[in-house]
């Protein structure tokens, strides 16, 4: 069965560092979305990307966090500069239609 | 915006009772309804959808959930429970516009054997 990929699975980083998270959605999906969970609490929509664009984004995602895709393949997450509040589970997710989503396993964040 | 409600945090049953998991949503017009499941340290695996149709939905691993408009509801129930049904589960609705999810805070499963 087709899987969204996620790399890292652990990335710990200095605060005020940036860091990239890369996912690799299913090949043929054409809705991309970034989500977050912070431990004990719901999964947050951060952004969701179609036609190489951002079509929706939370107030989470703010100028810190940008999103990218490259290469046609990866999409990735960049925050320009770590905080510590910004220590979470960071999912990945694909559509084909824009309904349901098939998420990656996650890249746990912690900025220390 | 939307919410979504999952009432009980913790649930425990013993192993080969009912799974009831409880979901509300707060929406005037019906959303699309959606349960997640997330084993430990793994993402999240869609278990089943509700968009149109049918209201009772089957999904995987003999989990069902029943879309109830007069309730607002979408419970998750499995009529015994088996010890690998433990994990988190979250419910989740997105409007039949726009492609944002909203998720709950999710209910931890427990079978004790």
């Amino acid at each position: 069965e087709p899987e969204v990929t996620q790399t890292p699975s652990h990335q710990v980083t200095q605060m005020g560092q940036e860091v990239i998270l890369r996912c690799v959605p299913i090949s043929n999906h054409l809705y991309f979305y970034w989500y977050r969970q912070i431990l004990g609490q719901k999964v947050e929509f951060l952004v969701s990307f179609y036609n190489n664009e951002i079509s929706e984004k939370s107030e989470i995602f703010d100028d810190q966090f940008s999103v990218e895709r490259p290469d046609g393949s990866n999409f990735t997450l960049k925050i320009r500069s770590t905080k510590l509040e910004d220590s979470a589970m960071y999912f990945c997710a694909s559509s084909l239609r824009g309904d349901g989503y098939t998420f990656g396993s996650g890249t746990r964040l912690t900025v220390v | 915006a939307q919410s979504v409600t999952q009432l009980g945090s913790h649930v425990s049953v013993s192993e080969g009772a009912l799974v009831l998991l409880r979901c509300n949503y707060s929406s005037s017009v019906p959303p699309y309804l959606f349960w997640y499941v997330q084993y430990p340290n793994q993402g999240l695996q869609l278990l089943l959808k509700y968009t149109t149709g049918a209201t009772l939905v089957k999904g995987i691993n003999g989990f069902e959930a029943e879309f109830k408009k007069s309730e607002t509801s979408f419970h998750l129930t499995k009529p015994s429970a088996h010890m690998s049904d433990a994990a988190e589960y979250f419910c989740a609705v997105r409007m039949n516009t726009g492609n944002q999810f909203y998720f709950g805070t999710g209910t931890s499963l427990t079978v004790i054997p």
